[in-house]
């Protein structure tokens, strides 16, 4: 079955450190999805991209997240610098939107997990 | 703008009992999907049940079953014959129909007791 790969799984670093994160979607799925989940919360939308396009980053604090999908495949999201309250589950979702048969379901990956000392 | 209000932070019920969680939304749009997500403790979140706003017949997946009130804005889950394999926080959540855009709710952290 086809799954959404996500990498680190676990990541702990310094406040004013750099990060990134990697996502690879399911195959063909045009759309990806990056949130983020404070323990006990849902998940809210850092950015949403449809293939190598950002249709949605109003919650991507942009001074010090950025987020590319540069052949519309995978993505990596990058914080820097750090800050104690970014620690958090950054999960990647990716879904096919559109009338075929499937599409418009989000696939989660397990998710990086960030802690930030 | 979409919100999704999950009104139940915690619920338990017992194994083999019937238990409903509660959801309502707030949207202008009138086509969209409406979702219940499964997120079992450290493990990835999955998809329980999906439901077209159109559809008037509510979607059910086994002991899954959903009431959609789409007047009321109201999206609850009911789960029947409760294992304990349901332990796991479940979220609720919109998608428009075009763009794709989600929000969830907070969650309802379910506990199914022995």
């Amino acid at each position: 079955e086809a799954e959404v790969a996500q990498s680190p799984r676990y990541k702990i670093t310094e406040k004013s450190q750099a990060v990134a994160f990697w996502c690879d979607p399911i195959s063909g799925h045009a759309t990806l999805y990056w949130y983020r989940q404070i323990l006990g919360q849902g998940p809210e939308l850092l950015v949403q991209f449809q293939d190598e396009s950002v249709v949605d980053d109003s919650q991507l604090p942009k001074d010090r997240f950025s987020a590319e999908r540069l052949k519309g495949v995978d993505s990596t999201l990058k914080i820097q610098p750090a800050e104690l309250g970014d620690s958090a589950m950054y999960l990647c979702a990716s879904s096919l939107i559109g009338k075929r048969s499937g599409a418009n379901v989000l696939t989660f990956g397990a998710g990086s997990r960030l802690t930030v000392l | 703008a979409q919100t999704v209000t999950q009104s139940q932070p915690e619920m338990s019920v017992q194994e083999a009992e019937t238990v409903t969680l509660s959801c309502t939304y707030d949207t202008s749009e009138n086509n969209y999907y409406l979702f219940w997500y499964k997120q079992p403790p450290s493990r990835q979140m999955i998809l329980v049940i999906r439901q077209e706003a159109y559809k008037q017949q509510n979607a059910t997946e086994n002991r899954f079953s959903v009431n959609f009130q789409k007047a009321a804005k109201s999206f609850s889950l009911k789960i029947s014959d409760s294992q304990l394999g349901d332990t796991a926080m479940y979220f609720c959540a919109f998608m428009t129909l075009l763009a794709g855009k989600s929000t969830f709710g907070d969650g309802t952290t379910l506990t199914v007791k022995p």
